[in-house]
């Protein structure tokens, strides 16, 4: 089964612009989960997508979004970038049935810098 | 804020010593404990989610232990080979909203 896939790997962007970022869930999965990572920080929850409706929200601005498509990839976008905007950003899937057993399979993650 | 302390924070070893990590959480409202292990340019990788007090898990020649009523569980490694080395997440699911909690980890090296 292939995994988790997140394209593109790398990043480079300036202040103001906007990026688009993708995540291809194992196949099953419904579930879409992401994450920022920054250097000193553990991995923060940016937001969670189930059947396409976002299912959960962390503490992000409102510059970050996403959505989910019927086939479970999901996008990531964010809007006027800044600076504290470059991180590692994870994507993880799981089945997605709400059991707090229920394991998260993350991608190999993007690396996007913000000049 | 519910959070997730992992101790230490670093840990250096030689190859073959065998090694443990603490993981302690919030003991109220808790549902599940899950271990990740993070390797550098890698993704983080699943190794075990564990539920019930007592629980114990093995993968290889890692295993750990849960104490749901204390809020803690170790993490165990034993002859640790240079391709341990990893930072090692403990992730509650805890809390009245049910969410994973990430912390920092403990960073782990095997020194050949």
């Amino acid at each position: 089964k292939a995994g988790v896939t997140q394209t593109p790997r790398y990043l480079i962007k300036t202040r103001g612009q906007q990026v688009t970022l993708s995540c291809s869930p194992i196949s099953g999965h419904r579930s879409v989960s992401w994450y920022q990572q920054t250097p000193g920080q553990g991995l923060q929850f940016l937001f969670e997508y189930f059947s396409e409706t976002q299912r959960n929200k962390g503490n992000f601005p409102g510059r970050f979004s996403g959505r989910q498509f019927s086939n479970s990839r999901s996008e990531m976008n964010v809007s006027t970038l800044e600076l504290g905007d470059s991180a590692l950003y994870l994507c993880a899937s799981s089945l997605g049935t709400g059991d707090s057993t229920d394991t998260q399979y993350f991608g190999p993650g993007t690396r996007l810098t913000v000049l | 804020i519910l959070n997730v302390e992992q101790s230490p924070q670093s840990l250096h070893v030689q190859e073959g010593d065998s090694t443990n990590f603490t993981c302690s959480f919030p003991s109220s409202n808790f549902y599940a404990l899950h271990w990740y292990r993070w390797e550098t340019a890698k993704s983080p990788e699943a190794l075990f989610v564990m539920t019930l007090n007592g629980d114990e898990k093995k993968k290889g020649r890692i295993s750990a232990t849960l104490n749901t009523k204390e809020g803690y569980s170790y993490l165990y490694i034993k002859g640790s080979q240079p391709e341990d080395s990893a930072t090692y997440l403990c992730v509650p699911n805890a809390g009245n909203n049910r969410k994973l909690i990430w912390g920092l980890g403990t960073s782990l090296a095997v020194n050949p």
